[in-house]
């Protein structure tokens, strides 16, 4: 598997410590997208990007920050102000958000877990 | 407000025997619908897309924009399509896609 990398695969933190999340692509894609994923909630998505130095806020962007200073590159930062952090999470990318028939291609995520 | 069900959590059927994964949306307008998939310690991937009409590992799904479904089925369900399978519909104005819930194929030898 190539295209899109998650680091770490597994993440531990200390209640009340901000943590950033490593997501690159190397498919030239434009837009890029971090989603959440909770048993029984499916994916809800926490922040996305179109285009270099532009974002938007998705469903649960509370607790969350992001930048993208680089067309390869989203990271996500879990602030110690997000209620319940722990969760898989899984970045994506695509040639655009607004593009018709816009496939999304998924990292291997990470899985991250407040002590 | 825009949403997608897929009713099942868990779907259990044996092998062989016929399978149909829910997909209902409430979005008006023609939005464009896909299937992902997530099998075992494996990425998340796209399945198929309603826009290109085909068939993927043997799965199909019709759009009914009457009952405003978009189900999953496949004639004669094999152990390796035992997955997380997640709807996913646009948004109006072509935002980026909402998933469903998920729904868990398990399949039975």
């Amino acid at each position: 598997d190539g295209g899109i990398t998650q680091s770490p695969k597994y993440l531990f933190r200390k209640e009340g410590q901000n943590v950033t999340l490593s997501c690159e692509q190397n498919l030239n894609h434009d837009a890029m997208y971090w989603y959440r994923q909770d048993p029984g909630q499916g994916l809800r998505l926490i922040y996305y990007s179109q285009i270099v130095n532009d974002f938007q806020k998705g469903d649960i962007a509370e607790g969350y920050s992001v930048s993208r200073e680089k067309k390869e590159s989203f990271p996500l930062t879990v602030t110690s102000a997000q209620k319940n952090p722990t969760a898989f999470y899984l970045c994506a990318s695509s040639l655009g958000a607004y593009l018709p028939y816009n496939e999304q291609f998924f990292g291997p995520g990470t899985r991250l877990t407040v002590l | 407000a825009q949403r997608v069900t897929q009713p099942e959590k868990l779907l259990s059927v044996f092998k062989g025997a016929p399978v149909e994964l829910k997909c209902n949306y409430s979005y008006s307008g023609s939005p464009e619908l896909f299937w992902y998939v997530q099998y075992s310690r494996q990425r998340l991937q796209l399945l198929l897309r309603h826009i290109s009409r085909e068939s993927i590992k043997g799965f199909t799904a019709d759009l009914n924009k009457g009952e405003t479904s978009f189900h999953l089925k496949k004639p004669f369900a094999q152990e390796e399509d035992s997955a997380m399978y997640y709807c996913a519909p646009t948004r109006q104005g072509n935002t980026p896609l909402v998933f469903g819930k998920g729904t868990r194929l398990s399949v039975i030898a």
